[in-house]
Parts: C-alpha cells; sequence; structure tokens
C-alpha cells in the first residue's frame, strides 16, 4: 500500500477510444503529478496541480486531458492516442514545503498500451 | 548538457558485495537528494532523501551528499539479489521543482 492508488493498472485501447486514468491519494499532500515512463527513457513529467491548481502543463498534446476535483483525487482523460502513447503512466503527490523539499510518493502506475 | 547525469548501467555485481550508485548534477542549488528505487512494472518508491551536504544511514544503504563536488551517492551494503531494480536520483531547488536522472539498473547476481 503505497498511498496513492491508480486504477486501472492496465489498459489496452484503441485509437478512437476515449478512456480515464484515475488517481487518489490518502497522505494529505497538497500537489499532485502525472509522469510517463517510456521504456529506457527518463520520467518525464506532464502535469502538476498544486492545491487544485495547474501549475504545469509541459508541453503535453491535447488528447491528454487533466482534470484535478478536489485535493485527492486525478484524473487523466485520454482521447484519439497514438501507438508512441503507449507507456506506463504514474501519478504521484506529495507535500511541497521546507521540511519535505517536495518528497513525492508514486502510486503503482497504469500500463497502456495502445492499438 | 542534462542538468542531472547517471550511468544508465546495467551494473551486475555478486551478491553480498557493496554496490555505489552516483548521480552528479550541474545546478548548485540543489538543496534536497532523494533516491528512488524502481522494480520491473512498478511505480518508483521512495529509498532516502537528504538536505544539504552529509551521510543518512537507514539499515543496508546509505545516501551520501557532496554538495562541493555536485555528486550524490547512494551505497547499499551486503546486497541482495532482492536489491536488483532501477535507482532512480533526483534532487529540488528552492522552488521544489523536482529534477530526476534517467535511472541506474542494478543487478545483483546470486
Amino acid at each position: 500500500e503505497t498511498g496513492v492508488t491508480q486504477t486501472p493498472r492496465h489498459l489496452v485501447m484503441g485509437m478512437t477510444n476515449k478512456k480515464s486514468l484515475k488517481c487518489e491519494q490518502h497522505l494529505g499532500h497538497n500537489a499532485m503529478y502525472w509522469y510517463k515512463q517510456s521504456a529506457k527513457k527518463p520520467l518525464e513529467l506532464m502535469f502538476v496541480y498544486n492545491f487544485k491548481e495547474q501549475t504545469e502543463n509541459n508541453s503535453v498534446p491535447s488528447r491528454f486531458s487533466p482534470e484535478c476535483p478536489n485535493s485527492s483525487h486525478l484524473f487523466l482523460h485520454l482521447h484519439t492516442l497514438q501507438p508512441e502513447d503507449s507507456a506506463l503512466y504514474l501519478c504521484a503527490s506529495s507535500q511541497v514545503g521546507r521540511d519535505s523539499g517536495n518528497t513525492i510518493y508514486f502510486g503503482e502506475g497504469s500500463w497502456l498500451t495502445v492499438v | 548538457q542534462k542538468e542531472v547525469e547517471q550511468d544508465p548501467g546495467p551494473l551486475s555485481v555478486p551478491e553480498g558485495a557493496i554496490v555505489s550508485l552516483n548521480c552528479t548534477y550541474s545546478n548548485s542549488a540543489f538543496q534536497y537528494f532523494m533516491w528512488y528505487r524502481q522494480y520491473s512494472r512498478k511505480g518508483p518508491e521512495l529509498l532516502m532523501y537528504t538536505y544539504s551536504s552529509g551521510n543518512k544511514e537507514d539499515g543496508r544503504f546509505t545516501a551520501q551528499v557532496d554538495k562541493s563536488s555536485k555528486y550524490i551517492s547512494l551505497f547499499i551494503r551486503d546486497s541482495q539479489p532482492s536489491d536488483s531494480a532501477t535507482y532512480l536520483c533526483a534532487m529540488t531547488d528552492s522552488n521544489y521543482q523536482l529534477i530526476w536522472g534517467a535511472g541506474t539498473k542494478l543487478i545483483i547476481k546470486p
């Protein structure tokens, strides 16, 4: 149990489908993140939400759409994805501040395959 | 030049050996330094975090930060096959922006 729960763990979708990834954090943190991890590549930060406000969007294509309804929940809505979007999508949370320095905690990830 | 450099490996060592994993960085503003372990097909888990220079020990793991050389290390004593994983370093500046290394794949041979 990591304190950050992601569903589904595995997802296979066609290029015309619409699906969503869900994340919930039980740690009382004030920031939540979506990362993309592809084979043999470093973690890529996609979106950051601080106190429910999106503070960062690292030039992510519009076919990825985040939603943060409250400080504990985060969604990543997916539509018309490409095969190169197949990757591990990681949700994370952190308590940004002087004491913790932004130490983040990850969920187990959602493995996405686009066919 | 990348802000954080980390050798991707793989690093293969026999069981029981002392393992040294390293990252170098270029931004002298980095203050918090973290090591994560990631098993295959799992999310990264936090192993150690340190603030500023010095050593921190937790069981078989020791994290070391040398800010003057812009160099951080993670030592694993009495390495076990269960330590086989990818180890990622990460660090933050005063704005708490997190910068990641690419990860080093470690293999402990029984």
